[in-house]
Formats: C-alpha cells, sequence, structure tokens
C-alpha cells in the first residue's frame, strides 16, 4: 500500500514536444503529490507539486494532472527542451502531520531525454 | 549559500571499515532525512528525525546509525561496511509546517566499498 508506480522507466521526447510521465498510487490516505526534478550529479529538487482538492496545477511549461478516483497523477512537460533533460521523480505522503507520516514515497523514476 | 550540505561528496572504502557522512542544513529547518539512492536511480527513506522523534525504515540495518549533535546536523555513521552498501547517499531537510512540505536534499555523497 506504500507503492508509488512511476512510468516509462525512460522517455526520449523532440525539442518542443510534450513530455508526460504517469503514476499511479495505492494509499488512500496520500495526500500530498510532488514531482522532483535531479540532475546528474546533483540531489533532487522540488518541481512542482499538487494536493488533491485540486485536479490540475499549472507552473510555467509544468502541469501536473490529478486523478483521485483513479489515484493516478501525472506531469506534462509542454515544450520540451534540452535542458529539461534529467530524472523526474514522482512521490506521495501525508500532508505533514510530523514524523514518518509525512516521509515522500518515491517513485522509480523517469530519464527524460530530451532531443534537440 | 549551500542550503544542505554533505561531506565528503565521494567516499571509497574497504569493507568492513567504519565510516560516516556528515550533513548541515542553514534553512533553519527542523526534520532532517536520509536517503540511500541505489544503482538504479531508486530513492528510499533510511530515517526520519526531529527533535521529537527518529522514526526508521525498518529494512535499514542497524549498521546504519544517524546522529544528531544539533538541530542544523544529522550525521550518519555506518559500521561494518558491506559491498551492498554502494550508493548515492542524500541528506534532506524540512520544516514541519502546515503551509509546505518541501523536502531540500543535499547534494549526496556517493560511497563505494570495495
Amino acid at each position: 500500500q506504500q507503492q508509488v508506480k512511476q512510468s516509462p522507466q525512460s522517455l526520449i521526447v523532440q525539442k518542443g514536444g510534450i513530455s508526460i510521465i504517469n503514476c499511479a498510487y495505492e494509499n488512500t490516505a496520500f495526500d500530498y503529490f510532488p514531482w522532483y526534478q535531479q540532475f546528474p550529479g546533483k540531489g533532487p529538487a522540488l518541481l512542482i507539486a499538487i494536493r488533491p482538492d485540486v485536479s490540475e496545477k499549472k507552473e510555467g511549461r509544468f502541469t501536473i494532472s490529478f486523478n483521485k478516483s483513479a489515484k493516478q497523477f501525472s506531469l506534462h512537460i509542454m515544450d520540451s527542451q534540452p535542458g529539461d533533460s534529467a530524472t523526474y521523480f514522482c512521490a506521495a505522503s501525508r500532508w505533514y502531520y510530523g514524523g514518518s507520516q509525512g516521509n515522500l514515497i518515491f517513485g522509480k523514476g523517469t530519464k527524460l531525454s530530451v532531443k534537440p | 549559500d549551500t542550503a544542505v550540505s554533505q561531506t565528503p561528496k565521494y567516499l571509497v572504502t574497504q569493507m568492513g571499515n567504519d565510516k560516516s557522512i556528515k550533513c548541515e542544513q542553514n534553512l533553519g529547518h527542523d526534520t532532517m532525512y536520509w536517503y540511500k539512492q541505489d544503482s538504479k536511480k531508486f530513492l528510499k527513506i533510511m530515517f526520519s528525525y526531529n527533535n521529537k522523534e527518529l522514526i526508521i525504515n525498518e529494512t535499514v540495518p542497524n549498521r546504519f546509525s544517524p546522529k544528531s549533535p544539533d538541530k542544523a546536523h544529522l550525521n550518519l555513521h555506518i559500521n561494518s561496511l558491506e559491498l551492498g552498501d554502494s550508493a548515492v547517499y542524500f541528506c534532506a531537510s524540512s520544516q514541519e509546517s502546515l503551509l509546505h512540505n518541501e523536502q531540500f536534499f543535499g547534494p549526496g555523497t556517493r560511497l563505494t566499498v570495495l
């Protein structure tokens, strides 16, 4: 029940295209869904996050779509750029109540390559 | 101004040795974490710690122990290193708050056990 399943494992997109990464979770108690971006040799960094009171959140070229009934959420990167090439992790947790309830459960990551 | 820093960045050591990785955050956060990222990039929580409780992931061997000299530091000590401990270890921090839940990660320590 603690798993977060992420797909695809890798993704190659042409510059200007749309990158889509999908995640599914099992634990209905999860109510915070962030996406983290990791460049080679660096630590993950928060990209965008959503709570289930909305079905979509957009920040610039990045959009999270959330389907509570299906227990799925996805990241869409519009007008993908070579600089977006990185590994993307979805995650899920309880909204922070302290201690282990706030621990992030990560998906296994998607390596995105944007070709010029 | 590095928010979460770790030392060393690289650590190469022999099996059976004991080693420590240091982590410091200057964000004033009250919760710190250690994650292990394996060769397949899978990120797994090892510990979360604030001044109230230490939560240990039950799958973490007791050879691993976090030590927190103060609120800004959470060091990771590893006894009797094994080949399978080779990975990148990330420290992270966050602030216990109802307003946000972002974790800030350090740059990682690549541990290689020979």
